[in-house]
């Protein structure tokens, strides 16, 4: 079965740095999806990213699908408070149900 | 606020009980999946809905079932309650199976004791 591995599992990071977090599949990625989660919440869709070298951005995060790698990161510019939260990769490897990683725990301190 | 709703938020109950969570899809929504997020499991996939029929089965155990009624709402039947059973339980929708992305509801926080 497919397996999405995220890197890193936590980052803390001052305001204002930028960071980059990495979600890498086991097996070939039809379509990526990037989630944020505050805790206790419901999951927030970020973005879809379906063609290899596909790239999009939503506010200043950026995310990039390298299908060849079958590796998709999430890039955010410029960090606010409002970053905080985790960060879940999802693909579907062409079955109907979406799998995700464990997630990246990102925290930014002032 | 995603538009897809669940009920209860949260849910305390005794072991070997049994409970219904409930979905109600966004609207024009045909695809209902639930997902269970614990602590050390993560987000796992247990089981997904297509305008009424069942469509796909993730690590669902046989204490848990689901259905999707014709107005598209689903609902989620846990029985025989165990401890380890406490858990986030999310519903999540989309227009259709496949490339299209999830929305989730607030999720259902259950405690078992």
């Amino acid at each position: 079965s497919q397996e999405l591995e995220q890197s890193p599992q936590s980052l803390i990071v001052q305001e204002g740095k930028n960071l980059t977090i990495n979600c890498t599949s086991s097996k070939t990625l039809y379509g990526l999806y990037w989630y944020k989660q505050k805790y206790g919440e419901g999951l927030i869709f970020l973005m879809m990213l379906q063609k290899g070298g596909e790239e999009k951005s939503h506010e200043k995060i950026t995310a990039k699908l390298d299908e060849k790698k079958q590796q998709s990161s999430l890039h955010i510019t410029a960090s606010q408070p409002s970053h905080a939260g985790t960060y879940l990769c999802g693909a579907d490897g062409n079955t109907d149900k979406l799998i995700f990683g464990t997630g990246t725990r990102l925290q930014v301190f002032p | 606020d995603s538009g897809v709703t669940q009920t209860p938020k949260h849910l305390i109950t005794a072991t070997g009980q049994r409970v219904t969570l409930r979905c109600s899809p966004r609207s024009g929504d045909l695809s209902v999946y639930w997902y269970q997020q614990s602590l050390d499991q993560g987000l796992q996939f247990l089981i997904q809905y297509y305008n009424g029929e069942e469509r796909a089965k993730g690590n669902i155990l046989e204490r848990f079932s689901a259905q999707q009624f014709p107005d598209l709402h689903s609902e989620l039947n846990l029985s025989s309650l165990e401890l380890g059973d406490s858990a986030l339980y999310f519903c999540a929708s989309s227009v259709e199976t496949g490339v299209s992305p999830l929305h989730f509801g607030n999720g259902t926080r259950l405690t078992v004791t």
